[in-house]
């Protein structure tokens, strides 16, 4: 089974300060993950990948296979950062010859002024 | 520069009542997902098409069937929906059944069902 992880529902910084959004996985695979953000009345989007290795907006996550996690990270939260992050796994799961996404729960990130 | 397209935005039909919800891309991808989001739930995958080849995710009821006519198009048939149906409906895209490449979601259509 593949499985993911986001442990904080509701995440609140104040702009300018570090934020990290939590993501652990459960898969015996080699594992692909994916960070998608949805930001208020729009679409969900592919923000940042693991095989990328890029920072996307100012975000970056490692993976990190020893503690199974894939967190993202910003040095700095701006206001139009404020939105739902997904973390998301890609896999062959069940002995199926198809991977698919999975997702986690999601974490809504405010960012205040 | 819509690329994945969802019809209606909101659906509200009756208990029992079929219902269907439409798909449509101008990415020319080969993969089409259909994917259920419940209130403050992840997004779980129905099914999906590589081109003509359906592969149902195992505890999909069988209330919910897909068409896809064509590369352009997908849809999600609900026979006879319930209350429990009531749901956030996502339809994406990617180039490729691989992992890495990402998938191109559309807007949602919003399912009430009365």
């Amino acid at each position: 089974a593949q499985r993911v992880t986001q442990p904080e529902k509701l995440l609140s910084v104040f702009k300018g300060a570090p934020v990290e959004l939590k993501c652990n996985y459960s898969y015996s695979g080699s594992p692909e993950l994916f960070w998608y953000v949805q930001y208020s009345r729009q679409r969900l989007q592919l923000l940042l990948r693991h095989i990328s290795r890029e920072s996307i907006k100012g975000f970056t996550a490692d993976l990190n296979k020893g503690e199974t996690s894939f967190h993202l990270k910003k040095p700095f939260a701006q206001e139009e950062d404020s939105a739902m992050y997904y973390c998301a796994l890609f896999g062959n799961a069940g002995g199926t010859s198809y991977g698919k996404l999975t997702f986690g729960q999601g974490t809504i990130l405010t960012v205040h002024p | 520069d819509a690329m994945v397209i969802q019809n209606p935005r909101y659906q509200v039909t009756q208990f029992g009542k079929p219902v269907t919800l439409s798909c449509s891309q101008t990415l020319n991808h080969n993969v089409m997902y259909w994917y259920q989001q419940k209130s403050s739930q992840a997004p779980k995958l129905l099914f999906h098409y590589y081109d003509k080849d359906f592969n149902n995710e195992a505890d999909t009821p069988d209330n919910f069937q897909s068409r896809r006519p064509n590369t352009s198009f997908c849809f999600l048939d609900i026979r006879s929906p319930g209350l429990g149906d009531a749901a956030m409906y996502l339809c994406a895209t990617s180039r490729s059944g691989s992992g890495r490449v990402s998938q191109f979601f559309g807007p949602g259509t919003r399912l009430t069902v009365l």
